[in-house]
């Protein structure tokens, strides 16, 4: 099993519809992470967390919001999806300073 | 805040030829640096970081980066490309201050191996 889980790996939607991007890991961490990837602007961080009780924004988190749902468990939605959401969504998990472990990512098609 | 400008968006190359990828930051603070590697249709996986020591960092397939702090820069290279180095490289920085260790990305490189 990977060590970092995404679910769907693919997905399409309608403008307007309320979505949810899993993720999952066996790392063990405590740190998670949820960016975003567009051509040209790399990745952009969304949400993070530190721990189940600790929830942060990061450079472009409106029109999203997050769940810790367990140590193992982050989850992003999307309130209202809107075309320029469309995106390819990645997870990570961290132990501290180190780098990060990837998921294989969401592509998200907002129609 | 920190900031990471890869300076080439494509880099074309052919088989056997060295090649840069040019990565230059900026940051209040002291920083670990990082550069990943996005194959087609793939996650992100590190190939090599800097966290202190010597400047010079070798990472997995034959790559390698120098980190020079005056002029704020961590250029990844390697002496001779593969076919199955086409990929997209994304060069990130970390503080280590109190603020954790959010990871920054650059806008990527990509690179073409051509045969």
């Amino acid at each position: 099993d990977a060590d970092v889980t995404q679910t769907p790996r693919n997905r399409i939607t309608k403008t307007g519809k309320r979505i949810m991007l899993e993720c999952s890991q066996t790392k063990g961490h405590d740190r998670m992470y949820w960016y975003r990837q567009d051509p040209g602007l790399g990745l952009r961080l969304i949400y993070y967390s530190f721990d189940v009780k600790d929830i942060n924004k990061g450079e472009i988190s409106d029109g999203y919001s997050v769940s810790r749902q367990a140590q193992a468990k982050f989850s992003l939605s999307l309130e209202s999806a809107i075309p320029n959401q469309t995106a390819l969504y990645f997870c990570a998990t961290s132990g501290g300073g180190y780098g990060y472990t990837f998921g294989s990512g969401t592509r998200l098609t907002v129609v | 805040a920190q900031s990471v400008t890869q300076l080439d968006s494509q880099v074309p190359v052919f088989e056997e030829a060295p090649v840069e990828l040019r990565c230059n930051y900026s940051s209040s603070v002291s920083v670990y640096l990082f550069w990943y590697v996005q194959y087609p249709n793939q996650g992100l996986q590190l190939l090599l970081k800097y966290l202190s020591g010597s400047t010079l960092v070798k990472g997995i397939n034959g790559f390698e980066a120098e980190f020079n702090k005056s002029q704020t820069s961590f250029h990844l290279r390697k002496p001779s490309v593969h076919i199955s180095d086409t990929a997209e490289y994304f060069c990130a920085v970390s503080d280590y201050g109190a603020a954790g260790n959010k990871l920054t990305f650059g806008g990527g490189t990509r690179v073409l191996v051509k045969p």
